[in-house]
């Protein structure tokens, strides 16, 4: 198995609601990013997991909390999200050697929607 | 805050010329790559260079870096219109192996 699978693929929700998102992959890879895009501009890094624990986070609003269960799961847990946050949100994984992080690989994205 | 900056932004080729599209980055890094999206989805990685190397081949793609510039190139041959996509290079942020920053990207456009 050489994918990431996101999902869902797209959620709309308001701006009172919880959602989360998840992303999985079988590859052994012990490092899992997320990151954000929007419209017509590269991704931006949000949090970076190593071996399941939390080593960056880019100064993301705590209305974006992410969680790591395992080695092969990573959620993005969304809170009283505003219009703005709207995005593709990307997972993604690479394998950690001495040389630093391998090429990740992406999922596809979740499409978000606040409205 | 992005690490890389790409030029051109956009980029219009007929099928079968060569597309090269150059990355310049402000800080000492470990690694740097070269990925393709389609339409707004998934990025696709296409090749790591390490600091160590000065060029990479994988198929029709052909990857240079000039640490002493901060610049990395990366050369498509013979493109096709298949090779339409937007292309970012990302790079590592020197002492943090896995933090990586993308560039601005450059649109491709190849023309049947």
């Amino acid at each position: 198995d050489t994918e990431v699978t996101q999902t869902p693929k797209h959620l709309v929700m308001g701006m009172t609601n919880k959602k989360s998102l998840k992303c999985e992959q079988h590859m052994g890879h012990r490092a899992m990013y997320w990151y954000k895009q929007k419209a017509k501009k590269p991704p931006e890094l949000m949090f970076v997991y190593s071996y399941e624990k939390l080593s960056i986070n880019e100064s993301v609003p705590s209305r974006f909390s992410p969680e790591c269960p395992n080695s092969s799961l990573l959620n993005l847990h969304l809170h009283a999200l505003q219009p703005e946050d709207s995005a593709l949100y990307l997972c993604a994984s690479s394998p950690l050697t001495r040389q630093g992080a391998g090429g990740y690989t992406f999922g596809s994205g979740t499409r978000l929607t606040v409205v | 805050s992005q690490q890389g900056e790409e030029d051109p932004q956009a980029l219009s080729i007929q099928e079968g010329e060569n597309a090269t599209m150059n990355c310049s980055y402000k800080t000492s890094i470990n690694n740097l790559q070269w990925y393709r999206q389609n339409s707004g989805r998934g990025l696709v990685h296409l090749i790591l260079i390490r600091s160590n190397e000065r060029e990479k081949h994988s198929g029709r793609l052909r990857v240079t870096l000039d640490t002493s510039k901060k610049s990395s190139s990366l050369l498509i041959t013979a493109s096709r219109a298949a090779d339409t996509a937007s292309y970012f290079c990302a790079t590592d942020a020197g002492g943090n192996f896995n933090k990586f920053y993308f560039g601005s990207g450059t649109k491709l456009n190849v023309k049947p």
